[in-house]
């Protein structure tokens, strides 16, 4: 099955500062890498996905980058602020199946 | 629009018993999941069901666990006996079909196993 590694797992960064993620999965064959935030106690929700026919996704702070070759993707939050501390998954799904990650712990000092 | 409801949020049993867990899709989600997050780690796929047929159970226990989605609809998940090892918070996502979509999750159940 899919394997999907992700880091930093625990991320301090200074408000107005950004943040990058990093995973990497093992399956050529994966198609589609969503972004999921999850806030404590809170479910997880979709910030923004890319599929494998693209390499590049942006809206407003957040970005994507997705390169097939190297099989990584990143997560890219510019101008971070207080409301973006929060657990971060990234995911790979192939066969419509999603593997996630582990996860990486935000913090944002103000 | 309503999101994926579930229920109970919380549920604390001993080991060796029994627990059941339902879960009631977004309307017209025709794919619906069972995940299983333990503490520190993203979700764990468990089933996936196709309306009321299943597409992937390849990650679930089978000798202790089990789920079913009768009508294309709801969907409940049991554990029969728990261990120790199987208290997590179990998710429960769907999606309007089984293609590239975005998968809607509900608040978890959240298991302890004394």
């Amino acid at each position: 099955g899919e394997n999907v590694e992700q880091h930093p797992s625990t991320l301090s960064v200074q408000e107005g500062d950004s943040a990058v993620i990093k995973c990497t999965y093992s399956d050529s064959a994966s198609n589609y890498f969503p972004w999921y935030k999850q806030e404590l106690g809170k479910r997880p929700q979709l910030i923004i996905d890319i599929r494998s026919n693209v390499g590049e996704k942006k809206d407003q702070r957040i970005a994507v980058t997705l390169n097939k070759t190297a099989k990584h993707f990143s997560l890219h939050i510019t101008e971070t602020q207080p409301e973006d501390s929060a657990v971060y998954f990234c995911a790979a799904s192939i066969d419509y199946k999603l593997s996630f990650g582990a996860g990486t712990t935000v913090t944002v000092r103000a | 629009e309503a999101g994926v409801a579930q229920s109970p949020r919380y549920k604390i049993i001993e080991k060796r018993q029994s627990v059941a867990f339902w879960c009631n899709p977004i309307s017209g989600h025709a794919t619906l999941y069972w995940y299983q997050q333990i503490l520190g780690q993203g979700p764990k796929l468990l089933i996936q069901f196709q309306n009321n047929g299943v597409v992937d159970d390849s990650q679930l226990p089978k000798d202790r666990f089990s789920a079913e989605r009768l009508k294309g609809v709801d969907s409940t998940l049991k554990i029969q006996p728990a261990k120790l090892e199987d208290s997590a918070v179990y998710l429960c996502a769907s999606s309007l079909g089984r293609t590239l979509n975005e998968q809607f999750f509900g608040p978890g159940t959240r298991l302890t196993v004394l």
